[in-house]
């Protein structure tokens, strides 16, 4: 597709359970994010793919977070032993790397809601 | 400890008048800064870049400033438009990585 496509777009869970959410970055582009976004917040970083390895997971708040990029383009996000405070808007992004830092390109999000 | 500060959670301005947010940093490290905007629903729009090594960067409607001494950057819409209305967020990142640091956010309102 042309842009970065989420799914699923919106995801209901109940605490304690394991979620998987998954991103289709730009064809083309090596470098792949992800973000989350709570309510009144702005996106933070959770992890930077390059290629098919984590150049960069210092985001990730715990062990329970964990993704993955096997073949460097699809990625997933997995979470295990959902809580509560785990609610929020869960935003991929991808982008050309040129040896600068460059526009990344966001999805739509997946809302995943905690109950 | 927020790196990226956007001090106004909110602004209104009438059609066709200027429209300016800012953005305060703190870490001097940043060298390269970007403007997003975001509508409900939707994920983060990119709109505007600049690198730490100008102090301007225009592109149609849209001009970014950047004042490094005082770590601060503007983003000015003009002639602002009611589609412009948006949730607006500035991002810096610096070279050797490709993570940015997103400040909370201004939503602006241009009213008909």
């Amino acid at each position: 597709g042309a842009g970065v496509s989420q799914t699923p777009s919106n995801k209901v869970t109940e605490k304690g359970k394991y979620v998987e959410l998954r991103c289709d970055p730009i064809s083309g582009h090596t470098a792949l994010y992800w973000y989350r976004q709570s309510l009144g917040q702005g996106p933070e970083f959770l992890i930077y793919f390059q290629g098919t390895g984590a150049a960069d997971d210092s985001g990730l708040p715990n062990d329970r977070f964990f993704a993955v990029r096997p073949e460097g383009s699809v990625s997933t996000l997995k979470i295990q032993r959902t809580e509560r405070g785990d609610s929020a808007v869960y935003l991929c992004a991808s982008s050309l790397t040129t040896g600068a830092p460059a526009e990344a390109f966001f999805g739509q999000g997946t809302r995943l809601t905690v109950v | 400890d927020q790196q990226v500060k956007q001090n106004s959670p909110s602004l209104s301005v009438q059609e066709g008048r200027i429209s300016i947010l800012n953005c305060d940093y703190t870490n001097s490290m940043f060298d390269y800064f970007l403007w997003y905007k975001k509508y409900p629903a939707e994920g983060p729009t990119f709109l505007i870049s600049i690198s730490s090594i100008k102090d301007k960067n225009e592109d149609g409607r849209f001009t970014v400033f950047l004042n490094k001494s005082a770590k601060h950057l503007s983003l000015h819409i003009v002639p602002s438009q009611p589609g412009d209305s948006a949730v607006y967020f500035c991002a810096a990142s610096y070279s050797g990585t490709y993570k940015y640091i997103f400040g909370t956010g201004t939503r602006l309102k241009v009213l008909a």
